[in-house]
């Protein structure tokens, strides 16, 4: 079936150690998204890819960072976390240029910070 | 820029009751409407969508939803609920020209009871 998976599904760091969560489609959609999400908050979008284009959204701290080296893979640096960085990260992707570009999530990766 | 507002945080409700989940929205423009169930510690699935057409929307797990352009709304509802609803659903939304992002509503959590 075709999915977004992300790995790992939970994340233990330190505080202020680098930690990178992946995602990976097979959806072959040209927009992916990663949100943040924190306990019983919506989601919150942090940047996004369409194609090789990078868009962040203003408030995004310049602690994070993004990479998608290729049309299935997409990447969440978070560079130095604090304990604020610990929440639920989702990544979605769409397909642009559709009627409606549906995103479709990822079962998510909890990040703890220690 | 359009906005979502999802009017109770939680709505208590005992099994094979019926359930309303109510979402207003904002926009200048002509939007897409979605609603998402977030089930603990999972991502977010696609419940159903409005696109055009039929203001009556039906979606997966035997919920529909309608689209009401002079109330701004688009409220859920399930006739009878199953202990296994108990969730998050969120509603959202995204402007139907060009290309945008979804708009999220700070989310319902729906909590049945036997």
């Amino acid at each position: 079936d075709a999915m977004v998976i992300q790995n790992p599904r939970y994340q233990v760091t330190q505080f202020g150690k680098p930690v990178t969560l992946s995602c990976s489609q097979t959806l072959n959609h040209n927009v992916m998204y990663w949100y943040q999400q924190k306990s019983s908050q919506a989601p919150k979008l942090l940047f996004h890819y369409y194609d090789k284009d990078f868009n962040n959204e203003a408030d995004t701290p310049d602690n994070f960072q993004s990479r998608r080296p290729n049309t299935s893979f997409c990447f969440l640096d978070i560079r130095s976390p604090g304990l604020g960085d610990a929440a639920m990260y989702l990544c979605a992707t769409g397909k642009a240029g559709e009627y409606e570009e549906t995103q479709y999530f990822g079962p998510g990766t909890r990040l703890l910070v220690l | 820029a359009q906005s979502v507002t999802q009017l109770d945080s939680q709505v208590p409700v005992f099994e094979e009751a019926p359930v309303e989940l109510r979402c207003n929205y904002s926009s200048s423009v002509s939007v897409y409407l979605f609603w998402y169930v977030q089930y603990p510690n999972q991502g977010l699935q696609l419940l159903l969508k409005y696109l055009s057409g039929s203001t009556l929307v039906k979606g997966i797990n035997g919920f529909e939803a309608e689209f009401n352009k002079s109330q701004t709304s688009f409220h859920l509802r399930k006739p009878s609920v199953h202990i296994s609803d108990t969730a998050e659903y969120f509603c959202a939304a995204k402007m139907n020209s060009g290309y945008s992002t979804l708009t999220f509503g700070k989310g319902t959590m729906l909590l049945v009871s036997p």
